[in-house]
């Protein structure tokens, strides 16, 4: 079966750093996507992996090890308004989006 | 500039009667579409999709239907809601033949089944 984990929930410190991780297994491997979805509203997209190794994007960075089935989120000098979901989304053979439940994260002050 | 609408924002309708979720894209042509239910703090459910005006391909089997009378007209159907129908429904596009496939999605239709 095509399985993606993330945990569930995690709290950081504004200002801080948050590193969340998502593994996967799924029928073959087209891409990975992490999205950023606001309580209550629709997801957006914020990086997309296809090779091994780091991808920068400002405060955000993704990670891809194909070899591991896994991926990571980094967000580094967090603000408030990064209180979100982060949901992990892999493009299998066919081109099908698979999804992860998504990491609450809540950053405290 | 590509725009993707969902309407209404919220509905909230009784159990057992019909339901229509409307999603129209501007700015593409022949977009991949895609219907999607999310449950209070779960993940994105895919329902449908669609890569062509009348192809309609199933993910979930229920009571809901969707069709695509036109190239980027995408409709969610029911003939008679459950109250386990409520949930967040997004709809959202793809490009055609892109090797990315990133997803763009509408606001979004909350819908609550009393």
């Amino acid at each position: 079966g095509q399985n993606i984990d993330q945990p569930t929930e995690m709290t950081a410190t504004e200002g801080a750093i948050v590193q969340i991780n998502c593994t996967y297994q799924t029928s073959g491997f087209n891409g990975l996507f992490w999205y950023q979805q606001h309580a209550g509203e629709a997801p957006t997209f914020l990086s997309y992996n296809v090779l091994d190794g780091l991808e920068e994007k400002g405060r955000f960075s993704s990670f891809l090890s194909r070899s591991k089935g896994y991926s990571y989120l980094l967000l580094k000098e967090l603000q408030m308004k990064d209180s979100a979901s982060y949901l992990c989304a892999v493009t299998d053979s066919n081109y099908q989006l698979i999804w992860g439940a998504g990491t609450k994260l809540i950053i405290k002050p | 500039s590509q725009t993707i609408h969902q309407w209404p924002a919220t509905l909230v309708q009784p159990v057992g009667s019909p339901l229509s979720l409307e999603c129209t894209v501007e700015g593409t042509s022949n977009p991949n579409l895609y219907w999607y239910r999310q449950a209070a703090g779960r993940g994105l459910q895919l329902l449908f999709y669609s890569v062509g005006i009348g192809q309609i391909s199933s993910e979930v089997p229920q009571n809901l239907s969707a069709s695509r009378p036109q190239d980027r007209q995408f409709i969610l159907s029911s003939k008679k809601l459950l109250l386990s129908d409520s949930g967040f429904y997004l709809c959202a596009w793809s490009v055609e033949f892109s090797e990315v496939r990133e997803q763009y999605f509408g606001p979004g239709t909350r819908l609550t089944v009393t």
